[in-house]
């Protein structure tokens, strides 16, 4: 059974910094494009960033662009998300997803509140 | 970036009903088209790959169609577990980029 558990949300100040993970289990995690994708409270989804299996391509929405980071550790089948100079607008529910084309799993989510 | 457009924002329906949401890119994207339901408090579900091939998680009464800048999704007799959020994507260029969904209610 595919398994995707994020961690690491929380609340930050603008300005601030997150460190999202994701625990994959149950396919091979080497083998598949990783992505992020999140939703605001209320609204719908926006895919934030991918990752090839080797970690050597990275796709980011604009709005993100120098400020987040997508990276893996295929050895340890985690998948990470640096989230520095965080915006109000960056409030929402983070989810990891298994594919970098048309995502086939997703995990629940990890909660991000960016607040003064 | 690609745009996707779905309509209606809306759907009140009853069961037993054929239901058809319509998604429209803002450019070809060929048959680079993906379909999600998404149930409250739930994650999104890949429903439909390629603007017609149906995830084995899914049964026969739903089915994809389109290719270019029209795609449509097709409920053919809604049941009451139908009731959801149903969003397009494409992935024929990056960023990956979603509709803003359509809410199927009764």
């Amino acid at each position: 059974e595919v398994l995707l558990v994020e961690s690491g949300g929380g609340s930050a100040q603008p300005g601030g910094s997150l460190r999202l993970s994701c625990a994959a289990s149950g396919f091979p995690f080497s083998s598949y494009w990783m992505s992020w994708v999140r939703q605001a409270p209320g609204k719908g989804l926006e895919w934030v960033a991918s990752i090839n299996q080797e970690g050597s391509e990275e796709y980011y929405v604009d709005s993100v662009k120098g400020r987040f980071t997508i990276s893996r550790d295929n050895a340890k089948n985690s998948l990470h998300l640096q989230m520095n100079s965080l915006r109000t607008e960056d409030t929402a529910l983070y989810y990891c997803a298994s594919g970098g084309f048309y995502p086939g799993s997703w995990g629940q989510g990890t909660l991000v509140t960016v607040s003064s | 970036e690609i745009v996707m457009t779905q309509s209606p924002a809306t759907l009140s329906v009853s069961p037993g009903e054929r239901v058809t949401l319509s998604c429209r890119p803002s450019q070809s994207v060929g048959n680079k088209l993906a379909w999600y339901q998404q149930k409250p408090g739930q994650a999104p579900r890949l429903l439909i790959y390629g603007a017609s091939t149906r995830a084995t998680a899914f049964p026969a009464r739903f089915s994809g169609s389109g290719s270019g800048t029209e795609f449509t999704l097709t409920i053919s007799s809604l049941q009451s577990e139908d009731f959801a959020l149903y969003y397009c994507q494409q992935y024929d260029s990056w960023p990956r980029t979603f509709g803003q969904g359509t809410k199927v209610e009764i």
